[in-house]
Protein backbone atom coordinates (compact mmCIF):
# COMPACT_ATOMS: atom_id res chain seq x y z
CA UNK A 1 0.00 0.00 0.00
CA UNK A 2 2.08 3.47 -1.14
CA UNK A 3 -0.58 5.71 0.81
CA UNK A 4 0.62 8.51 3.52
CA UNK A 5 -2.77 9.48 5.81
CA UNK A 6 -2.31 12.78 6.96
CA UNK A 7 -4.40 14.43 9.56
CA UNK A 8 -5.86 17.12 10.59
CA UNK A 9 -7.48 17.99 7.19
CA UNK A 10 -7.49 21.78 8.73
CA UNK A 11 -6.09 23.53 11.73
CA UNK A 12 -5.98 26.79 13.53
CA UNK A 13 -3.28 28.27 16.04
CA UNK A 14 -2.93 31.39 17.83
CA UNK A 15 -0.05 33.11 17.30
CA UNK A 16 3.22 31.82 19.59
CA UNK A 17 1.20 28.59 19.17
CA UNK A 18 2.73 25.16 18.48
CA UNK A 19 1.58 23.27 15.48
CA UNK A 20 1.58 20.03 15.11
CA UNK A 21 0.47 17.63 11.57
CA UNK A 22 0.74 13.87 12.00
CA UNK A 23 1.27 11.26 8.91
CA UNK A 24 0.95 7.66 8.95
CA UNK A 25 2.03 5.15 6.37
CA UNK A 26 1.79 1.32 6.25
CA UNK A 27 4.88 0.71 3.31
CA UNK A 28 8.11 -0.31 5.12
CA UNK A 29 9.99 0.67 2.06
CA UNK A 30 9.73 4.30 2.73
CA UNK A 31 12.90 5.82 3.44
CA UNK A 32 12.32 9.71 2.76
CA UNK A 33 9.87 11.82 4.22
CA UNK A 34 9.84 15.19 3.16
CA UNK A 35 7.42 17.92 4.39
CA UNK A 36 6.13 20.66 1.49
CA UNK A 37 5.14 24.16 2.04
CA UNK A 38 2.87 25.46 -0.06
CA UNK A 39 1.09 28.75 -0.28
CA UNK A 40 -2.26 29.74 -1.95
CA UNK A 41 -1.22 30.30 -6.02
CA UNK A 42 2.13 29.04 -5.60
CA UNK A 43 3.86 25.76 -6.06
CA UNK A 44 5.17 23.14 -2.82
CA UNK A 45 8.30 24.04 -1.46
CA UNK A 46 10.50 21.61 0.20
CA UNK A 47 10.56 22.69 4.33
CA UNK A 48 12.21 19.95 5.78
CA UNK A 49 12.95 16.38 5.42
CA UNK A 50 13.97 13.35 7.17
CA UNK A 51 15.69 9.74 6.77
CA UNK A 52 14.64 6.89 9.35
CA UNK A 53 17.50 6.78 10.98
CA UNK A 54 17.17 9.52 12.96
CA UNK A 55 14.30 10.16 15.41
CA UNK A 56 14.05 13.93 15.16
CA UNK A 57 15.24 16.75 13.26
CA UNK A 58 15.06 20.75 13.41
CA UNK A 59 15.52 23.39 11.39
CA UNK A 60 14.21 26.69 13.00
CA UNK A 61 10.86 26.63 14.37
CA UNK A 62 10.17 23.28 12.27
CA UNK A 63 10.59 19.83 13.88
CA UNK A 64 10.25 16.93 12.23
CA UNK A 65 9.66 13.29 14.69
CA UNK A 66 10.00 9.89 13.41
CA UNK A 67 8.76 7.46 15.39
CA UNK A 68 9.77 4.11 12.70
CA UNK A 69 8.06 1.36 14.90
CA UNK A 70 5.03 3.33 14.89
CA UNK A 71 5.05 4.19 11.38
CA UNK A 72 4.11 7.44 11.86
CA UNK A 73 6.01 10.98 11.52
CA UNK A 74 4.69 14.78 12.18
CA UNK A 75 5.71 18.41 11.82
CA UNK A 76 5.68 20.66 14.77
CA UNK A 77 6.15 23.86 14.10
CA UNK A 78 6.52 26.35 17.24
CA UNK A 79 6.13 29.84 17.92
CA UNK A 80 3.07 29.71 15.13
CA UNK A 81 3.34 33.01 13.09
CA UNK A 82 0.20 34.41 10.62
CA UNK A 83 3.06 34.20 7.95
CA UNK A 84 3.06 30.15 8.36
CA UNK A 85 -0.33 30.06 7.24
CA UNK A 86 -0.36 27.77 4.19
CA UNK A 87 -0.91 23.95 3.26
CA UNK A 88 1.62 21.23 4.57
CA UNK A 89 2.20 17.88 2.77
CA UNK A 90 3.86 15.28 4.13
CA UNK A 91 5.22 12.54 1.83
CA UNK A 92 7.29 9.51 1.11
CA UNK A 93 9.68 8.03 -0.72
CA UNK A 94 10.47 4.21 -1.47
CA UNK A 95 13.69 3.03 -1.21
CA UNK A 96 14.99 2.81 -4.97
CA UNK A 97 12.13 4.62 -6.31
CA UNK A 98 11.34 7.87 -7.47
CA UNK A 99 7.86 7.77 -7.01
CA UNK A 100 6.78 10.11 -4.12
CA UNK A 101 3.70 9.76 -2.39
CA UNK A 102 2.07 12.21 -0.53
CA UNK A 103 -0.22 13.00 1.80
CA UNK A 104 -3.67 14.87 1.09
CA UNK A 105 -3.05 17.98 2.95
CA UNK A 106 -3.10 20.24 6.20
CA UNK A 107 -4.38 23.58 5.85
CA UNK A 108 -3.13 26.23 8.63
CA UNK A 109 -4.72 29.31 9.96
CA UNK A 110 -2.43 31.01 12.37
CA UNK A 111 -4.40 33.61 14.01
CA UNK A 112 -2.54 37.03 14.97
CA UNK B 1 10.73 32.18 -7.18
CA UNK B 2 11.54 29.05 -7.69
CA UNK B 3 13.33 29.18 -10.91
CA UNK B 4 11.09 26.84 -12.85
CA UNK B 5 8.47 28.49 -14.89
CA UNK B 6 5.62 27.29 -16.42
CA UNK B 7 2.99 28.30 -19.20
CA UNK B 8 0.29 28.67 -19.36
CA UNK B 9 -0.66 29.77 -16.22
CA UNK B 10 -4.69 29.04 -16.95
CA UNK B 11 -6.44 27.18 -19.67
CA UNK B 12 -9.45 26.60 -19.95
CA UNK B 13 -10.55 23.86 -22.99
CA UNK B 14 -13.53 21.69 -24.00
CA UNK B 15 -13.59 17.69 -23.35
CA UNK B 16 -12.35 15.64 -26.16
CA UNK B 17 -9.60 18.65 -26.71
CA UNK B 18 -5.85 18.12 -26.82
CA UNK B 19 -3.11 20.53 -24.69
CA UNK B 20 0.08 20.96 -23.86
CA UNK B 21 1.74 22.22 -21.07
CA UNK B 22 5.52 23.91 -20.95
CA UNK B 23 7.86 23.78 -18.15
CA UNK B 24 11.30 25.05 -17.82
CA UNK B 25 13.25 23.57 -15.39
CA UNK B 26 15.96 25.68 -13.03
CA UNK B 27 18.93 27.00 -15.39
CA UNK B 28 21.35 23.43 -14.44
CA UNK B 29 18.87 21.40 -13.05
CA UNK B 30 18.89 17.80 -15.20
CA UNK B 31 15.29 16.41 -13.87
CA UNK B 32 11.87 17.39 -14.55
CA UNK B 33 9.02 15.62 -12.97
CA UNK B 34 5.35 16.30 -13.48
CA UNK B 35 2.56 16.72 -10.54
CA UNK B 36 -1.28 16.65 -11.06
CA UNK B 37 -2.89 18.31 -8.07
CA UNK B 38 -6.93 18.02 -7.40
CA UNK B 39 -9.07 18.40 -4.21
CA UNK B 40 -10.07 14.99 -4.15
CA UNK B 41 -6.66 13.22 -5.15
CA UNK B 42 -4.79 15.69 -3.54
CA UNK B 43 -0.92 16.00 -5.09
CA UNK B 44 0.28 12.93 -7.59
CA UNK B 45 3.64 11.95 -9.10
CA UNK B 46 2.64 11.72 -12.97
CA UNK B 47 6.23 11.43 -14.74
CA UNK B 48 9.86 11.62 -14.34
CA UNK B 49 12.33 13.07 -16.81
CA UNK B 50 16.16 12.95 -16.88
CA UNK B 51 18.45 14.32 -19.14
CA UNK B 52 16.12 13.50 -22.27
CA UNK B 53 15.07 10.53 -20.68
CA UNK B 54 12.25 8.82 -19.26
CA UNK B 55 12.97 7.90 -15.81
CA UNK B 56 9.94 7.03 -13.51
CA UNK B 57 6.01 6.61 -14.31
CA UNK B 58 3.63 7.24 -11.86
CA UNK B 59 -0.09 7.81 -12.32
CA UNK B 60 0.01 9.19 -15.45
CA UNK B 61 -3.06 7.66 -17.48
CA UNK B 62 -2.92 6.74 -21.14
CA UNK B 63 -4.21 9.52 -22.35
CA UNK B 64 -1.82 11.83 -21.59
CA UNK B 65 2.06 11.98 -22.41
CA UNK B 66 5.12 14.09 -21.58
CA UNK B 67 8.82 14.67 -22.92
CA UNK B 68 11.97 16.15 -22.06
CA UNK B 69 13.83 17.70 -25.11
CA UNK B 70 17.75 18.80 -25.60
CA UNK B 71 17.25 22.19 -23.85
CA UNK B 72 15.76 20.38 -21.15
CA UNK B 73 12.81 22.09 -21.45
CA UNK B 74 9.43 19.67 -20.82
CA UNK B 75 6.11 19.63 -22.28
CA UNK B 76 3.33 17.49 -21.02
CA UNK B 77 0.73 16.65 -23.68
CA UNK B 78 -3.05 15.81 -22.19
CA UNK B 79 -5.38 14.57 -24.86
CA UNK B 80 -9.05 13.54 -25.24
CA UNK B 81 -9.41 15.71 -22.15
CA UNK B 82 -12.50 14.86 -19.50
CA UNK B 83 -14.53 16.85 -16.99
CA UNK B 84 -11.97 15.28 -14.14
CA UNK B 85 -8.50 16.02 -15.72
CA UNK B 86 -9.65 19.60 -14.48
CA UNK B 87 -6.55 20.25 -11.93
CA UNK B 88 -3.83 22.21 -11.24
CA UNK B 89 -0.54 20.34 -12.76
CA UNK B 90 2.53 21.19 -11.17
CA UNK B 91 6.12 20.93 -12.85
CA UNK B 92 9.49 20.48 -10.66
CA UNK B 93 12.68 19.96 -11.58
CA UNK B 94 15.97 18.76 -9.63
CA UNK B 95 19.63 19.12 -10.53
CA UNK B 96 20.37 15.17 -10.54
CA UNK B 97 18.25 12.31 -11.16
CA UNK B 98 17.34 11.09 -7.21
CA UNK B 99 14.19 11.86 -5.84
CA UNK B 100 16.28 12.66 -2.87
CA UNK B 101 17.44 15.65 -4.48
CA UNK B 102 15.53 18.67 -3.41
CA UNK B 103 12.82 19.12 -6.14
CA UNK B 104 11.90 23.30 -6.79
CA UNK B 105 8.66 23.43 -8.10
CA UNK B 106 7.01 25.60 -10.67
CA UNK B 107 4.22 27.86 -10.37
CA UNK B 108 1.89 25.36 -11.77
CA UNK B 109 -0.80 25.19 -14.88
CA UNK B 110 -4.84 25.22 -13.88
CA UNK B 111 -6.65 23.29 -16.40
CA UNK B 112 -10.18 23.55 -16.43
CA UNK B 113 -12.04 21.19 -19.35
CA UNK B 114 -15.51 22.28 -19.62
Amino acid sequence: QQQVKQSPQSLIVQKGGISIINCAYENTAFDYFPWYQQFPGKGPALLIAIRPDVSEKKEGRFTISFNKSAKQFSLHIMDSQPGDSATYFCAALPGGSEKLVFGKGTKLTVNP
Amino acid sequence: DSGVTQTPKHLITATGQRVTLRCSPRSGDLSVYWYQQSLDQGLQFLIQYYNGEERAKGNILERFSAQQFPDLHSELNLSSLELGDSALYFCASSVGGSTYNEQFFGPGTRLTVL
